[in-house]
């Protein structure tokens, strides 16, 4: 199985500042299609996941664009350029290149 | 809007099976593209992915449950379910249901249901 690994696991971040989150890969994340198989989920207190972010870079409609992923090969970002209040929660970077489709551990992201 | 809806028991015995329901609402389960998903979350941890079924009847699942996992989908009912048999304690887990265009394209959710395993 392809192991994600994610940084740090906790990020304490004041309201307004930026925060970073690094998820890792086991193996490149590059399809035999070109493709690269990246997501960022958002998981708030209480409620299920949230897809953000998909391939990399690319934002569902509705997220807002304080929200960015980059990366290639094995590492990827997740960035959040001003915190809100509302971004509290817990991030998860999902990998789907490969089967089985696998998470990283989180990272909570709250406000200091 | 499209909905998702888990449903099924909260409380399973060890070596029973465990059955979940997922209802669709706002759109018909039979849309061509999509595929319908089982993830869990064992309280207070991570995510893990079981698998997925597509209306076409293809499935894909977590080879780390073996052979325990069964998912169908009934487009008449405008449902997808979940069975995993053999369960025990660390089975205990919230249960998502999730769909989209593309089985890591989980743009679609449900709330979540705890289901506990314990004698």
């Amino acid at each position: 199985d392809v192991v994600m690994t994610q940084t740090p696991l906790s990020s304490p971040v004041t309201l307004g500042q930026p925060a970073s989150i690094s998820c890792r890969s086991s193996q490149s994340l590059v399809h035999s299609d070109g493709y690269t198989y990246l997501s960022w989920l958002q998981q708030r207190p209480g409620q299920p996941p949230r897809l953000l972010i998909y391939q990399i870079s690319n934002r569902l409609s509705g997220v807002p664009d304080r929200f960015s992923g980059s990366g290639a090969g094995t590492d990827f970002t997740l960035k959040i350029s001003r915190v809100e209040a509302e971004d509290v929660g817990i991030y998860y970077c999902m990998q789907a290149t490969q089967f089985p489709r696998t998470f990283g551990q989180g990272t909570r992201v709250d406000i200091k | 809007q499209v909905q998702l809806q888990e449903s099924g028991p909260g409380l399973v015995k060890p070596s029973e099976t465990l059955s979940l329901t997922c209802t669709v609402s706002g759109d018909s389960v039979s849309r061509s593209a999509y595929h319908w998903s089982w993830i869990r979350q064992p309280p207070g941890k991570g995510l893990e992915w079981i698998g997925y079924i597509h209306n076409s009847g293809s499935t894909n699942s977590n080879p780390s449950l073996k052979s325990r996992v069964t998912i169908s989908v009934d487009t008449s009912n405008h449902q997808f379910s979940l069975k995993l048999s053999s369960v025990t304690a660390a089975d205990t887990a919230i249960y998502y249901c999730a769909g989209g265009i593309w089985d890591w394209y989980l743009e679609l959710w449900g709330r979540g249901t705890l289901v506990t395993v314990s004698s």
